[in-house]
């Protein structure tokens, strides 16, 4: 059953923690990116990958890291540094011509 | 630098009444256009999209979207929504005739309640 798994669904964590978020996927698609969503808002992009090895920083980077060692896998870290992490994580994918594939997402509360 | 407007943040509409979301972009150059649905707490799903070719595009669940170059819109329709489709739709474009990948960009998304 191919797809994209995030993990966990629900997450909280206490101030100055770092925490990641897991997402893999088995669709064989190259690019993998990591989005926030607020309330109310649209997708904000944080983190993407084109290929195993590399990433770009997004429009929100800051805070946040990511690696990007095998093809299925792309975590993404929330750190301390994140001054208002609590907020809905969507990772997603996508083939050559930019269509998204997403994750059912992850949902941190920072407590 | 594209961008992205969806003009009403929120619609409420009767059941099998018709609806219309309205998006529309600036680019400079061509464009590739998307209509994503997401319902409560999951991620995000394509409802349709525009590649090239016919500017009628037809997606699932009986959307339909109509790509107008002159007037940059990419506006979705339905003749007759049901319950089900109370959800957040989101519009996006990105850079077409592409070779590589490319950001995407999403609009701040439009809140669909289908009324009983």
């Amino acid at each position: 059953d191919g797809g994209i798994t995030q993990s966990p669904k629900y997450l909280f964590r206490k101030e100055g923690q770092n925490v990641t978020l897991s997402c893999e996927q088995n669709l064989n698609h190259d690019a993998m990116y990591w989005y926030r969503q607020d309330p109310g808002q649209g997708l904000r992009l944080i983190y993407y990958s084109q290929i195993v090895n590399d990433f770009q920083k997004g429009d929100i980077a800051e805070g946040y890291s990511v690696s990007r060692e095998k093809k299925e896998s792309f975590p993404l870290t929330v750190t301390s540094a994140q001054k208002n992490p609590t907020a809905f994580y969507l990772c997603a994918t996508s083939t050559r011509l930019d269509e998204q594939f997403f994750g059912p997402g992850t949902r941190l509360t920072v407590l | 630098a594209q961008s992205v407007t969806q003009l009403d943040s929120q619609v409420p509409v009767f059941e099998e009444a018709p609806v219309e979301l309205r998006c529309n972009y600036s680019s400079s150059v061509s464009v590739y256009l998307f209509w994503y649905v997401q319902y409560p707490n999951q991620g995000l799903q394509l409802l349709l999209k525009y590649l090239s070719g016919s500017t009628l595009v037809k997606g699932i669940n009986g959307f339909e979207a109509e790509f107008n170059k002159s007037q940059t819109s990419f506006h979705l329709r339905k003749p007759s929504v049901h319950i089900s489709d109370t959800a957040e739709y989101f519009c996006a474009v990105t850079k077409g005739l592409k070779t590589s990948y490319d950001k995407v960009i999403f609009g701040p998304g439009t809140s669909l309640s289908v009324i009983p």
